[in-house]
């Protein structure tokens, strides 16, 4: 059973263009939900969180959109570029257990110039 | 300052074979973590280490899967006898405390043949 359902699996943008990655959860104790961004031969990398006190958190292009009663949140990459070609992971946890991340399946994003 | 820290970054064995796995954390992190993601699935916790304490190994899949943290340092994961399914990559995390950003390595790709 995926707990953290993660779409699209890849997705292709043009250089400037909004990459949009989508992630829906069961668990309603979840009160925790990390993006990863993971590039060819790393370890993912923490890119930007949210709780659920909040609707949105901007962190420069990345924007995270959450809603809380449609058990739903998003990454949203503004003015996307070549750089930002990556696997994003979309993640959660509960207070109780924070170190045990729930990962989604994983976005291969890649923007082209 | 020096990153999560694996060896060794890939492995091709033999299936019935022994493979160990080792892992530097963050110098200071108390908490250690093993994840894995095998091919086609989500990463998936492990167990998580407090020190030389396993806080929680409810990821483990099986008794052929030993993680030891001797000392509090570095951790080593052992496969014993590894399986076809056992395949993928293994990433080790490290953080000061839980609840705080997880720091991932860059991976150990196994490959069970």
């Amino acid at each position: 059973q995926q707990q953290v359902k993660q779409s699209p699996q890849s997705l292709i943008v043009q250089k400037g263009g909004i990459s949009i990655i989508n992630c829906a959860y069961e668990n309603t104790a979840f009160d925790y939900f990390p993006w990863y961004q993971q590039f060819p031969g790393k370890g993912p990398a923490l890119l930007i969180a949210i709780r659920p006190d909040v609707s949105e958190k901007k962190e420069g292009r990345f924007t995270i959109s959450f809603n809380k009663s449609a058990k739903q949140f998003s990454l949203h990459i503004m003015d996307s570029q070549p750089g930002d070609s990556a696997t994003y992971f979309c993640a959660a946890s509960t207070m109780d257990s924070s170190y045990k991340l729930i990962f989604g399946s994983g976005t291969r994003l890649l923007v082209r110039p | 300052e020096a990153g999560v820290t694996q060896f060794p970054s890939h492995s091709v064995i033999e299936k019935g074979q022994t493979v160990t796995l080792r892992c530097d954390p963050i110098s200071g992190h108390d908490n250690l973590y093993w994840y894995r993601r095998v091919m086609g699935k989500e990463i998936k916790f492990l167990l998580h280490f407090v020190k030389e304490s396993k806080q929680d190994e409810s990821g483990m899949p099986n008794n052929r899967f030993l993680a030891e943290r001797t000392g509090g340092t570095y951790s080593t994961l052992k496969v014993q006898p590894a399986e076809l399914e056992d395949s993928g990559v293994y990433f080790c995390a490290s953080s000061p405390r839980a609840g705080n950003t997880i720091y991932f390595g860059e991976g150990s790709w196994l490959t069970v043949v």
